[in-house]
């Protein structure tokens, strides 16, 4: 079946520098690619998305890469700063049928130390 | 706040039990999706309902059931619960069935004891 492979499971960088987190997805009618962000004790929220139509992707510190013939996908996060502290999740869904299943990521839990 | 609202927030229960879990989705969506997310695990996909209508489904088990009602308010329902049924639920909503952002509440937490 469908599944989405994240690495690391956990990621901790100092203030300032720069956290990648990378994801590899099985299914290859998968054209949607979000990732989310979830803080400690609180519900999962969108900060990015990439479709397969386009390669890269940034909104200001972070941005997010898709090599479909590889079937990777990664997000990077540059000067990173305390508030960044969170699990980050990516997803792989097939956008345009009469159905949505987006899959998940097993996370990605960042520390940045001030 | 996402604008999708669960209850109960919390809810403690003992092996094999039934609960029900509630959702309302955001104004105007149609489209509600449950997830599992166990401790330090990801978001396990259960079920995707559109306007009433089953459109996914996942690794759900036998025991669980959902629905949607012509309110567009949907129940997740956990029968003959066990320890490992423990976990973080989320419902999420979308305005489409079949793409964009889900829109995710708080979550309603089952301890199985």
């Amino acid at each position: 079946g469908e599944n989405v492979e994240q690495h690391p499971s956990t990621l901790s960088v100092q203030e300032g520098d720069s956290a990648v987190i990378k994801c590899t997805y099985s299914d290859s009618a998968s054209n949607y690619f979000p990732w989310y962000k979830q803080e400690l004790g609180k519900r999962p929220q969108l900060i990015i998305d990439i479709r397969s139509n386009v390669g890269e992707k940034k909104d200001q510190r972070i941005a997010v890469t898709l090599n479909k013939t590889a079937k990777h996908f990664s997000l990077h996060i540059t000067e990173t700063q305390p508030e960044d502290s969170a699990v980050y999740f990516c997803a792989a869904g097939p956008e345009g049928d009469s159905s949505y299943k987006l899959i998940f990521g097993s996370g990605t839990r960042l520390l940045v130390r001030p | 706040d996402s604008g999708v609202t669960q209850t109960p927030k919390h809810l403690i229960t003992a092996t094999g039990q039934r609960v029900t879990l509630r959702c309302s989705p955001r104004s105007g969506d149609l489209s509600v999706y449950w997830y599992q997310q166990s401790l330090d695990q990801g978001l396990q996909f259960l079920i995707q309902y559109y306007n009433g209508e089953e459109r996914a489904k996942g690794n759900i088990l036998e025991r669980f059931s959902a629905q949607q009602f012509p309110d567009l308010h949907s129940e997740l329902n956990l029968s003959s619960l066990e320890l490992g049924d423990s976990a973080l639920y989320f419902c999420a909503s979308s305005g489409s069935p079949a793409g964009g952002e889900l829109f995710f509440g708080e979550g309603s937490r089952l301890t199985v004891l």
